[in-house]
C-alpha cells in the first residue's frame, strides 16, 4: 500500500537560515508527489510537484524540493527561511496509474515555526 | 483570476440540523472533491466527481452526501450534523485525478 511518511511534528527554524521539510513516501512504481502548504484558517496551496524529469524542482515562494528515487524521499528546502513561512506543511503522493479513482495519500503535516 | 470559492466562509448549525456548503470553481475542472480536515490533521477525502460520476470513499459516513448540478458547483450536505461533524471541509478541483488538485478556502462548519 502507498503511504507519506512526515517524521518531523514541528520544525523550528531562525529566519535567514535555510530550512527543510522532510517526507518520505513507499508507493509501487513511479511516484506523482506534491508539497501544500496551509496557512491558519485557510485552505492548502499548491507549491510543487514532481512527476518525472529533473529531480530538482522549483515552486512558489522560493521553495525547492529534490526527489530521491534511492531513498525514496521528497524534501522541501528553501535557503533562507522568512517568518512568513511559518505555516503547516503537507506532503502527499499519489499512484501514477488506477484510473479515474486515483487520490492523494497525505501525509500528517509538519507545522514550521520561522523565529524572527 | 481563475479559483475555487467556497460559502460560507464560516458556518454554525445546530445538532441534527441539516447543513449545505457550496462549491464553485471557474477553472473548468473535470473533478471536483471534498474534503474534511480536523484540528490541523491530514485531509479526509471524503468523495469526489469526475464530470458526473460520483465516487464515495468507503469509510464516508452516510450522513454525508453531494450534488454536482453542473461543472461550475458542487455540494456537501450533511443530512444531520453531529459533534463529531465539526470541522474544516476543503472543496479542491483539479484537470483530472492525475493532476494538481487546487484548493478553496474552505468553510469552518460548527456544530452546537
Amino acid at each position: 500500500a502507498q503511504s507519506v511518511a512526515q517524521p518531523e511534528d514541528q520544525v523550528n527554524v531562525a529566519e535567514g537560515n535555510p530550512l527543510t521539510v522532510k517526507c518520505t513516501y513507499s508507493v509501487s512504481g513511479n511516484p506523482y508527489l506534491f508539497w501544500y502548504v496551509q496557512y491558519p484558517n485557510r485552505g492548502l496551496q499548491f507549491l510543487l510537484k514532481y512527476i518525472t524529469g529533473d529531480n530538482l524542482v522549483k515552486g512558489s515562494y522560493g521553495f525547492e524540493a529534490e526527489f530521491n528515487k534511492s531513498q525514496t524521499s521528497f524534501h522541501l528546502k528553501k535557503p533562507s527561511a522568512l517568518v512568513s513561512d511559518s505555516a503547516l506543511y503537507f506532503c502527499a503522493v499519489r499512484e501514477p496509474w488506477a484510473g479515474n479513482n486515483r487520490k492523494l495519500i497525505w501525509g500528517l503535516g509538519t507545522s514550521l515555526a520561522v523565529n524572527p | 483570476d481563475a479559483m475555487v470559492i467556497q460559502n460560507p466562509r464560516y458556518q454554525v448549525t445546530q445538532f441534527g440540523k441539516p447543513v449545505t456548503l457550496s462549491c464553485s470553481q471557474t477553472l473548468n475542472h473535470n473533478v471536483m472533491y471534498w474534503y474534511q480536515q480536523k484540528s490541523s490533521q491530514a485531509p479526509k477525502l471524503l468523495f469526489h466527481y469526475y464530470d458526473k460520476d460520483f465516487n464515495n470513499e468507503a469509510d464516508t459516513p452516510d450522513n454525508f452526501q453531494s450534488r454536482r448540478p453542473n461543472t461550475s458547483f458542487c455540494f456537501l450536505d450533511i443530512r444531520s450534523p453531529g459533534l463529531g461533524d465539526a470541522a474544516m471541509y476543503l472543496c479542491a478541483t483539479s484537470r483530472d485525478t492525475a493532476d494538481t488538485q487546487y484548493f478553496g478556502p474552505g468553510t469552518r462548519l460548527t456544530v452546537l
